[in-house]
């Protein structure tokens, strides 16, 4: 099946300091990736819709100052979290649609934990 | 907008008993429904896709239906195992945009 990794898998930053996470698609190319964010004990809520060679589309309430997403190959989306603070720390995960026919079945990158001191 | 809820939030048995999970979903205009399975800390683990076409999709143990009109999808998962133990999501979208539940935490006890 379709995999899809993320970089780091945790990271520990300072507040008001920058982030990138990576997402990538590893046997596939990806035109649109998704972002997300769970909080602890709660469901997965999407950030954003990241689209190779144009601008991310932003759920309604996500800051797209402060979450920054760039898609600049077919196989890899960044998410920089800019003057991150500790309400910021949280889980993030990455996923990508599988074209396997007319599916489009969702590979998710195994997330990375964010944490802001 | 598409609401989803997944009804018990947790749910605990003993090993062997059969699991059955439930899905809702207002918006019945959807392309395909995911489950999944994640781990405490770790990402999501695509378990079945059942296309808006289709009444159900098996592997292994599990076994999940859709009824699209009513809005509902079931997971059952058989002779449940302590591996089991884990939250389940389920996932509805319109086409690529994933809307999810709060998931279903399972615990398999031995």
């Amino acid at each position: 099946g379709a995999v899809v990794s993320q970089h780091p898998s945790w990271v520990i930053c300072k507040s008001g300091t920058s982030v990138k996470i990576e997402c990538r698609s590893l046997d596939f190319q990806a035109t649109t990736m998704f972002w997300y964010r769970q909080f602890p004990k709660q469901s997965l809520m999407l950030m954003a819709t990241s689209n190779e060679g144009s601008k991310a589309t932003y759920e309604q309430g996500v800051e797209k100052d402060k979450f920054l997403i760039n898609h600049a190959s077919l196989t890899l989306s960044t998410l920089t979290v800019t003057s991150a603070h500790p309400e910021d720390s949280s889980f993030y995960i990455c996923s990508a649609p599988g074209n396997s026919g007319s599916s489009y079945e969702q590979y998710f990158g195994p997330g990375t934990r964010l944490t802001v001191t | 907008k598409q609401e989803v809820t997944q009804i018990p939030a947790a749910l605990s048995v003993p090993e062997g008993e059969n699991l059955v999970l439930n899905c809702s979903f207002t918006d019945s205009a959807i392309y395909n429904l995911q489950w999944f399975r994640q781990d405490p800390g770790k990402g999501l683990t695509s378990l079945l896709l059942i296309q808006s076409s289709q009444r159900e999709q098996t592997s292994g143990r599990l076994n999940a239906s859709l009824d699209k009109s009513s809005g509902r999808s079931t997971l059952y998962i058989a002779a449940s195992q302590p591996g089991d133990s884990a939250t389940y999501l389920c996932a509805v979208t319109p086409r690529d945009k994933l809307s999810f539940g709060a998931g279903t935490t399972v615990t398999v006890r031995a």
